[in-house]
């Protein structure tokens, strides 16, 4: 699986739009991008994932840029329920894949 | 909205004793998984389990750990003779498969604490 790079933490004020980056530029062409997060101590969720195209769901937007070599996973009305650890992964779709949790992307909203 | 439920919340064990955690997949998913969160650390994976057998186990995955899937509807992790170090959380996680995106369905997870 390609390597992603996060940054370590982020603050976003209630209300606003919470852009995380990530960035995975050795990923190859079939190879997904997905996000998960965790809020302190439960289970990882799943959010959303995409390949090229951008993607949106109820919880989150995916801009993949055209090179596909970083990403943005956008929240666009935090709330404070939105704080916890957010996990960018590449990885192939489909059938079995274990997720390779790194380190993530520790989101603050801040009231 | 189908979960993946795990029990029990919390598990206390003495170093050196057995246990065993439970967890119910999503009802239509193939394939199963654990991982383990020592506190302050990483989600690590342990093992996948497909089509009634290991798909896949990590170094941490050793003789002192199996999986089971005894019914229809469990899913279980067994833990032999506890050690200290096995104090974690222990999340399970089902996937729909080859029907899917490979989007995986975490349960909230127990906490093991090895006294």
């Amino acid at each position: 699986d390609a390597k992603t790079t996060q940054p370590t933490s982020m603050d976003c004020a209630e209300g606003r739009a919470a852009n995380l980056p990530c960035n995975h530029s050795t990923i190859s062409g079939n190879e997904y991008v997905y996000w998960y997060r965790q809020i302190h101590s439960q289970g990882p969720q799943y959010i959303i994932h995409g390949l090229k195209n951008n993607e949106t769901n109820e919880m989150a937007s995916l801009i993949i840029t055209e090179d596909r070599k970083s990403s943005t996973l956008i929240l666009p009305h935090a709330t404070l329920r939105d704080t916890a650890v957010y996990y960018c992964i590449v990885t192939y779709s489909g059938g079995y894949q274990k997720v390779t949790f790194g380190i993530g992307t520790k989101l603050q909203v801040i009231p | 909205e189908p979960e993946v439920t795990q029990t029990p919340s919390h598990q206390v064990t003495q170093m050196g004793q057995e246990v065993i955690l439970r967890c119910v997949p999503i009802s239509n998913h193939l394939y199963f998984y654990w991982y383990r969160q020592i506190l302050g650390q990483k989600v690590e994976f342990l093992v996948s389990f497909y089509n009634n057998e290991i798909s896949e186990k990590s170094e941490i995955f050793d003789d002192q750990f199996s999986v089971e899937r005894p019914d229809g509807s469990n899913f279980t992790l067994k833990i032999r003779s506890t050690k200290l170090e096995d104090s974690a959380m222990y999340f399970c996680a089902s996937s729909e498969g080859d029907r899917g995106y490979g989007e995986q369905f975490f349960g909230p997870g127990t906490r093991l604490t090895v006294l």
